[in-house]
């Protein structure tokens, strides 16, 4: 079945250093959504990408879909503190189903 | 706050007892999805739930079921509760039935079983 593969599964940067992480799916997507989740949080979600290679951006965040539609990245530049928490993916095939990523926990070391 | 609630916040309850999550969507939401957050892990997608019909399930125990009523409040139902069911429960709620509306969490109901 489609598989939605997030890495890496954990991150420790020093502020100020970029972070990203990836999501990679066994089968083209429909649209892929991203949500973060603060520590004792709950999901909020982000971002919605459903073109073949499109770029969102939201401040210090950069979002990308791959040309085939398998793939997608989520950028931070300069990380913050306020950064810290998991970020998941969640991927839709043709049954619009959402399949979800095991996420990325980002640690941020003022 | 995302608009959806949920209750109770905690539940503590023994191993073979039973309980029931409740959860209350966005005002003008038609669908509820159920998650299952163990530690350190990934959401589970449990079931989904469109305008009072079940439309998805996802890795939904039998021992587990869900209903969505007519004012589109939805509760989880666990019974025979193990060890291994203690963890978060979010309940997340969209307009729409596909996957391309964004889902609006709740903030969780965490279940410990001893």
């Amino acid at each position: 079945g489609q598989q939605v593969m997030q890495i890496p599964q954990y991150q420790h940067v020093q502020e100020g250093e970029d972070f990203t992480t990836y999501c990679n799916s066994s089968t083209t997507l429909s649209n892929i959504q991203w949500y973060k989740q603060r520590p004792g949080g709950h999901p909020v979600f982000l971002i919605q990408l459903v073109k073949s290679g499109e770029v969102k951006k939201q401040k210090r965040l950069t979002f990308q879909f791959g040309e085939a539609k398998k793939n997608s990245s989520l950028h931070i530049t300069a990380t913050q503190t306020t950064d810290v928490g998991t970020y998941f993916c969640a991927g839709a095939g043709n049954n619009r189903k959402l399949i979800w990523g095991l996420g990325t926990s980002l640690a941020v070391n003022p | 706050d995302s608009g959806v609630t949920q209750t109770p916040k905690h539940l503590i309850t023994a191993t073979g007892q039973r309980v029931t999550l409740r959860c209350s969507p966005r005002s003008g939401d038609l669908s509820v999805y159920w998650y299952q957050q163990s530690l350190d892990q990934g959401l589970q997608f449990l079931i989904h739930y469109y305008n009072g019909e079940e439309r998805a399930k996802g890795n939904i125990l039998e021992r587990f079921s869900a209903q969505q009523f007519p004012d589109l409040h939805s509760e989880l139902n666990l019974s025979s509760l193990e060890l291994g069911d203690s963890a978060l429960y979010f309940c997340a709620s969209s307009v729409g039935t596909s996957s391309t509306y964004e889902q609006y969490f709740g903030p969780g109901t965490r279940l410990t079983v001893t």
